[in-house]
């Protein structure tokens, strides 16, 4: 089976542009989570979808969004970059009924000039 | 609000040596604890959950809940076992809201 696969794997954008981030679950995983990764807050949970509804979200502002289609792939979309949206931004998918077995992606990194 | 710490950045022992790394929680419900690991070069991967009791890679980690810990123990440590280890949580809500750890790398010396 393929593993998760994102994309880009590497973006520069300046502040100010808006970026959409892409995940492809493995085959039959319905749950796709999303967290950014820093050196100075680690791992926090943006927002995950189930079944094309959010089902959780994490505590960061509006800029951040996402969303999942029929095909279970999902995107996440930050407008109007700051510099401190400097990230790794991983995702993650998981099989229903599960809680907390995730399968993690390589990343997507995103540099903000 | 949840919250998980790992008290420890880094921890260097040597090949054989026994390892520990601790983990603490904050959450007033039942968590569900887990601990993942993250290879040099590779993705994030789970090792082990609490409620599955099992030993993964030699590993063990006991949910102690009068202690709210969830610290990860091996008893000989091998030079493989050199990564970045995260413990997280899981609380209330439905779904995959994972809550984790700032990490500790294991660093085993031959």
């Amino acid at each position: 089976k393929a593993g998760v696969t994102q994309t880009p794997r590497y973006l520069i954008k300046t502040r100010g542009q808006q970026v959409t981030l892409s995940c492809s679950p493995i085959s039959g995983h319905r749950s796709v989570s999303w967290y950014q990764q820093t050196p100075g807050q680690g791992l926090q949970f943006l927002f995950e979808y189930f079944s094309e509804t959010q089902r959780n979200k994490g505590n960061f502002p509006g800029r951040f969004s996402g969303r999942q289609f029929s095909n279970s792939r999902s995107e996440m979309n930050v407008s109007t970059l700051e510099l401190g949206d400097s990230a790794l931004y991983l995702c993650a998918s998981s099989l229903a009924g599960t809680t907390g077995e995730l399968f993690f992606g390589e990343g997507s990194r995103l540099t903000v000039l | 609000a949840q919250r998980v710490t790992q008290p420890e950045k880094l921890l260097s022992v040597f090949k054989g040596a026994p390892v520990e790394l601790k983990c603490n929680y904050s959450y007033s419900g039942s968590p569900e604890l887990f601990w993942y690991v993250q290879y040099s070069r590779q993705r994030l991967q789970l090792l082990l959950r609490h409620i599955s009791r099992e030993s993964i890679k030699g590993f063990t980690a006991d949910l102690n809940k009068g202690e709210t810990s969830f610290h990860l123990k091996k008893p000989f440590a091998q030079e493989e076992d050199s990564a970045m280890y995260y413990c997280a949580l899981s609380g209330g809500a439905a779904g995959n809201k994972l809550t984790f750890g700032g990490g500790t790398r294991v660093l085993v010396k031959p």
